[in-house]
């Protein structure tokens, strides 16, 4: 069974810019999750999505946003990038609904903003 | 306060001595306790999870859980150079579906030198 894949895995945007990641998640797992990890701060939880709906949302501002299609795949859009969003984003597969679930991440996506 | 307190490290053992790595936290509604590994450029890779206090042992690597004073640990016997990672742990209060959402400590920099 294929893991979590990423696109892209490096990127580079100026400050003001806009940045989409996306996300695929495992073959019949709905629900996909977005975390950021910095050196700072370690890795914190951005949002949530399962059936196409945002159902979990960490503490980031508005510039921080996402959206899940129909085949589970997953987008996450960052408006008007700052230098402190430099930072590796990575996404987590579940099946969503059992419990005792556990999360499969990615490889993510390293983020560099000059 | 922190959520949940790890010390980053970095920790360097030799090849077979017993590691141990250590959380608290101070949220009581935790009831989930995972440890993630993470290689350079890499993405975490779930170690173990646990749900109630006690031990959990899986070849190598034991998980402890003790509640009653918000610590977990993760012993790594006869440590060997491919351990060197960060291990990450995390935490969560439901075990899946809806509200289910993952608060990492930031992480413990492990190097086993041969």
């Amino acid at each position: 069974k294929a893991g979590v894949t990423q696109t892209p895995r490096y990127l580079i945007k100026t400050r003001g810019q806009q940045v989409t990641l996306s996300c695929s998640p495992i073959s019949g797992h709905r629900s996909v999750s977005w975390y950021q990890q910095t050196p700072g701060q370690g890795l914190q939880f951005l949002f949530e999505y399962f059936s196409e709906t945002q159902r979990n949302k960490g503490n980031f501002p508005g510039r921080f946003s996402g959206r899940q299609f129909s085949n589970s795949r997953s987008e996450m859009n960052v408006s008007t990038l700052e230098l402190g969003d430099s930072a590796l984003y990575l996404c987590a597969s579940s099946g969503g609904l059992r419990s005792r679930e556990t999360q499969y991440f990615g490889p993510g996506t390293r983020l560099l903003v000059l | 306060q922190k959520e949940v307190e790890q010390d980053p490290g970095p920790l360097s053992v030799p090849e077979g001595a017993i590691v141990s790595l250590n959380c608290t936290y101070s949220n009581s509604a935790f009831q989930y306790f995972m440890w993630y590994r993470q290689y350079s450029r890499k993405g975490p890779e779930l170690l173990m999870y646990t749900y109630s206090s006690g031990n959990k042992e899986d070849g190598r690597f034991t998980a402890q859980v003790d509640k009653s004073s918000k610590y977990i640990s993760l012993f790594i016997r006869d440590s060997q150079p491919s351990d060197s990672a960060t291990y990450l742990c995390a935490m969560s209060a439901n075990s899946g579906g809806s509200n289910y959402k993952l608060t990492f400590g930031k992480g413990t920099l492990l190097t086993v030198n041969p």
